[in-house]
């Protein structure tokens, strides 16, 4: 059972150069989440996508484009890579995303922008 | 959203229990308190939830405050695969609002 999958695990951008984070989850979930965590800073909530075909900003946004393309997957993109986007990403699941849910995490994708 | 509160770093020994304190004095009456914990380099993993009574799991035991402005998160038997960071989290309503704050590094000395 692989949960919520993401690639890459590791990635160098240089600035201005664009990327696209692939998420996939096979848990038949509705809703999915991209957070960003950086040190001492916790992890932080870009954009969620509570079902198929709708998306939502997050707390930190700026920079960032999503795209639900179908019920498993949710992709990020930076489309001019900065070094404030060097990071570790996460991608999460839950099954409609109410408040009595748990959340389903991938392993991470460590970014740096140079 | 709630705030929380959760002290910075704990500390514990090996097979003994532990208790991670967190405050959420501003949470509604219908916020669920969440648990997360991070090994080092992996993402994080749910622990446990519950909304007013105390929650036991194969993994842990919440304890909340009968006020609901506070709550503990029980390891009755540390070992060295918990040590990770602990998060504390009210729901806000919904789980899109779960965000999370710095929480709590445990560190287990063998």
């Amino acid at each position: 059972n692989a949960g919520v999958t993401q690639t890459p695990k590791f990635q160098v951008l240089k600035t201005g150069q664009s990327m696209t984070l692939q998420c996939a989850q096979d848990m038949n979930h509705n809703s999915m989440y991209w957070y960003r965590q950086d040190p001492g800073m916790g992890l932080r909530l870009i954009y969620y996508s509570a079902s198929e075909g709708t998306t939502d900003k997050g707390e930190v946004p700026n920079g960032y484009n999503v795209s639900r393309l179908n019920k498993r997957e949710f992709s990020l993109r930076l489309e001019s890579a900065a070094p404030s986007q060097t990071s570790v990403y996460f991608c999460a699941s839950s099954v409609s995303g109410t408040s009595s849910e748990k959340l389903f995490f991938g392993s991470g994708t460590q970014l740096s922008v140079l | 959203d709630a705030k929380t509160t959760q002290p910075n770093s704990m500390e514990s020994n090996e097979e003994e229990p532990v208790h991670l304190p967190c405050n959420h004095s501003t949470i509604s009456g219908t916020d669920y308190i969440h648990w997360y914990r991070q090994l080092p380099s992996q993402g994080p993993e749910y622990v446990i939830h519950g909304l007013t009574s105390n929650v036991n799991n194969r993994m842990a035991s919440l304890a909340i405050a009968e006020d609901r402005k506070s709550s503990t998160l029980i390891l009755h038997r540390a070992t060295l695969r918990d040590a990770a960071v602990y998060y504390c989290k009210s729901s806000g309503g919904s789980n899109y609002k779960l965000t999370f704050g710095k929480g709590t590094l445990l560190t287990v000395n063998p």
